[in-house]
């Protein structure tokens, strides 16, 4: 099976722009979850999909803002840009159940100039 | 509110050395608990996890964990490190209340570095 694809893999923009990741979860799977990493900061969590709906969201501002696709296929979308949204995004997926375990692509890291 | 705890930054052993990285948790409910790790320039990758049952799970590369539920700890551990274990290691939880869907809280990562 293929693993989790998240694309761009790089981007750069400047402040006030606006921006959209995509993620294609395993074949299967049909909850994604969406991650920022920083240094010192660890993974934080923005929010998590299931069969198109919102089942959690992170303590992140309104500008971040995500939606899940018919076929699992999920977009987050960050608007106005800050450069503390400099980050490597994680995008994850997982059968269903909460137990099971989370598949991690290899992120796209956003530089914000 | 749900937390992780890995309270070391950096972890330095020495290579055939036993290694632990330490992970304590806080949840309601019953725990799910996980060990990811990052190598540079990669995603995560899964190691472990505990779900129910015993309390020492055994996972990839030789890795295992101890679940411990006095101690709301989940360290990781390894009889014999290779250099190739050098990494970034993540500890996470979801809480695993019924009814519900918590999300998944990850700790702020122990870096392992394994001297030759």
């Amino acid at each position: 099976k293929a693993g989790v694809t998240q694309t761009p893999r790089y981007l750069i923009k400047t402040r006030g722009q606006q921006v959209t990741l995509s993620c294609s979860p395993i074949s299967g799977h049909r909850s994604v979850s969406w991650y920022q990493q920083t240094p010192g900061q660890g993974l934080q969590f923005l929010f998590e999909y299931f069969s198109e709906t919102q089942r959690n969201k992170g303590n992140f501002p309104g500008r971040f803002s995500g939606r899940q696709f018919s076929n699992s296929r999920s977009e987050m979308n960050v608007s106005t840009l800050e450069l503390g949204d400099s980050a490597l995004y994680l995008c994850a997926s997982s059968p269903q159940a909460p137990q099971e375990t989370q598949y991690f692509g290899p992120g796209t890291r956003l530089l914000v100039l | 509110a749900q937390s992780v705890a890995q309270p070391e930054d950096q972890v330095n052993v020495a290579e055939g050395n036993p290694l632990t990285v330490k992970c304590t948790y806080s949840v309601s409910g019953n725990p799910y608990l996980f060990w990811y790790v990052q190598y540079p320039n990669r995603g995560l990758q899964f190691l472990l996890k505990y779900i129910t049952g015993d309390n020492l799970v055994k996972g990839s590369y030789g890795f295992e964990a101890e679940f411990n539920k006095s101690q709301t700890s989940f360290h990781l551990k390894k009889p014999s490190a290779l250099v190739s274990d050098s990494a970034l290691y993540f500890c996470a939880v979801r809480g695993g209340n019924s009814g519900g869907y918590q999300k998944v809280t990850f700790g702020i990562g122990t870096k392992l570095q394994v001297i030759p």
